[in-house]
């Protein structure tokens, strides 16, 4: 099955925001609010920092925020910092039963 | 705190059937779907499937026909057997927790990976 759709990578300066988005169709991103974000660093466990379109799960700084319009979910980091830097992936439901990941978006931060 | 710990062969061979098992610390096991997910080399993230305490299981269509997620209840495990390998299903395979609410689901909790390398 297709992947959701995000930029393969973007870049930031320390202390900027950036925004990563995640596209997909009426039968996934567009037909439920059951988006979610990862953050994953090379050789660890990919860790929730979004859940719900935009609630941040305990712990996860308020720096991360995420919204959603139609077809497309975004994520937006705000005063970015050297410990941002690394993987980010969207998730939904797709069709109730089936689960479906972007692509990943790599993080620079400058 | 919910803990996932997993564990399988690293090493297999084209043609072979990959065993991966997560043990399940720390949760009600029968509450949540569980569910695997992996990452071939330079590439995103693919979910493979998901399986309920009850057994009742969701699998990626692109993976179905080679996808069996079985569950243990007495030990709080949940398996997955992957057969006819190709170099393409070497990945880190992840197990994960699927919490859900009443309006959606996400994985909540991850276990550490483990690399699987399919090559002759």
């Amino acid at each position: 099955q297709s992947a959701l759709t995000q930029p393969a990578s973007v870049s930031g300066s320390l202390g900027q925001s950036i925004t990563i988005s995640c596209t997909g169709t009426s039968s996934d991103v567009g037909c439920y609010n059951s988006v979610s974000w990862y953050q994953h660093h090379p050789g660890k466990a990919p860790k929730l920092i979004i859940s719900d379109v935009n609630t941040r799960p305990s712990g996860v700084s308020y720096r991360f925020s995420g919204s959603k319009s139609d077809n497309t979910a975004s994520l937006t980091i705000s005063g970015l910092q050297a410990e941002d830097e690394g993987d980010y992936y969207c998730s939904s439901y797709r069709n109730t039963t089936s689960r479906v990941f972007g692509g990943g978006t790599k993080l620079t931060v400058l | 705190q919910v803990q996932l710990q997993q564990w399988g062969a690293g090493l297999l061979k084209p043609s072979e059937t990959l065993s991966l098992t997560c043990a399940v610390n720390g949760e009600s096991f029968s509450e949540h779907y569980w569910s695997w997910i992996r990452q071939p080399p330079g590439r995103g993230l693919e979910w493979i499937g998901e399986i309920n305490h009850s057994g009742s299981t969701n699998y990626n269509p692109s993976l179905k026909s080679r996808v069996t997620i079985s569950v243990d209840t007495s030990r709080n495990h949940f398996s997955l057997k992957l057969s006819s390998l190709t170099a393409a299903d070497t990945a880190v395979y992840y197990c994960a927790r699927l919490y859900c609410s009443s309006t959606s689901c996400y994985f909540d909790y991850w276990g550490q990976g483990n690399l699987v390398t399919v090559s002759s």
